[in-house]
């Protein structure tokens, strides 16, 4: 059975600290990982996939398949980078997706 | 990628009634997935519904207590049956995009409290 782990419910962190939301994973076939973001009162959109190895938002994440983790991080946390932020395995042919329990990400000023 | 509403945004309901939940979505779509997030909770997939045959449900969901249905390629509804307040939630409504790598697309969610 597949499964995402994200293991801190509230992560809170100054203004320009850096940030490291972390994910793990379970998976015995070959996984296609994403963040998720869900900002106060809108609904739930891609933040980043690790199949793109893009940069949003300052955003980046790596997929390490030794470690089974795909973890979040940005070098200084923004006061707008605050709000839920979820890990999310795609699996199967029609796209299944398993979502960790996500992180509440709160950037102080 | 696709812009999806929902109806109703929110309802409060009576324990033993039934709620249906609609899902529009702006393009033609294969596939329409409904989940729940229960409240301090992650999203959990209830079913995936295919046009033109029965939804598929996950471990823990029946077709009883939520009928699924998928008249064609840009609608789907979902029903939370016999409510109670167990049932309080937030339900949403995503499509797939095509593709490896594709992400989903989210529905703003239906907002039920059954008192």
């Amino acid at each position: 059975a597949q499964r995402v782990t994200q293991p801190e419910k509230l992560l809170s962190v100054f203004k320009g600290a850096p940030v490291e939301l972390k994910c793990n994973y379970s998976y015995s076939g070959s996984p296609e990982l994403f963040w998720y973001v869900q900002y106060s009162r809108q609904r739930l959109q891609l933040l980043l996939r690790h199949i793109s190895r893009e940069s949003i938002k300052g955003f980046t994440a790596d997929l390490n398949k030794g470690e089974t983790s795909f973890h979040l991080k940005k070098p200084f946390a923004q006061e707008e980078d605050s709000a839920m932020y979820y890990c999310a395995l795609h699996s199967g042919g029609y796209q299944k997706v398993t979502f960790g329990t996500g992180t509440k990400l709160q950037v102080i000023p | 990628s696709a812009v999806i509403s929902q109806k109703p945004s929110r309802d409060i309901c009576q324990r033993g009634t039934s709620l249906t939940i609609q899902c529009q979505v702006d393009s033609q779509v294969t596939m329409m997935f409904w989940y729940r997030q229960q409240p301090g909770q992650s999203l959990t997939l209830i079913a995936t519904a295919n046009q033109g045959s029965e939804a598929t449900y996950e471990s823990g969901f029946v077709i009883d207590k939520f009928p699924i249905s998928r008249p064609n390629l840009t609608f789907s509804t979902l029903t939370v049956s016999n409510m109670s307040p167990e049932d309080s939630s937030i339900y949403l409504c995503s499509v797939a995009g095509t593709g490896e790598g594709e992400t989903q697309y989210f529905g703003p969610g239906t907002r039920l409290l059954v008192l």
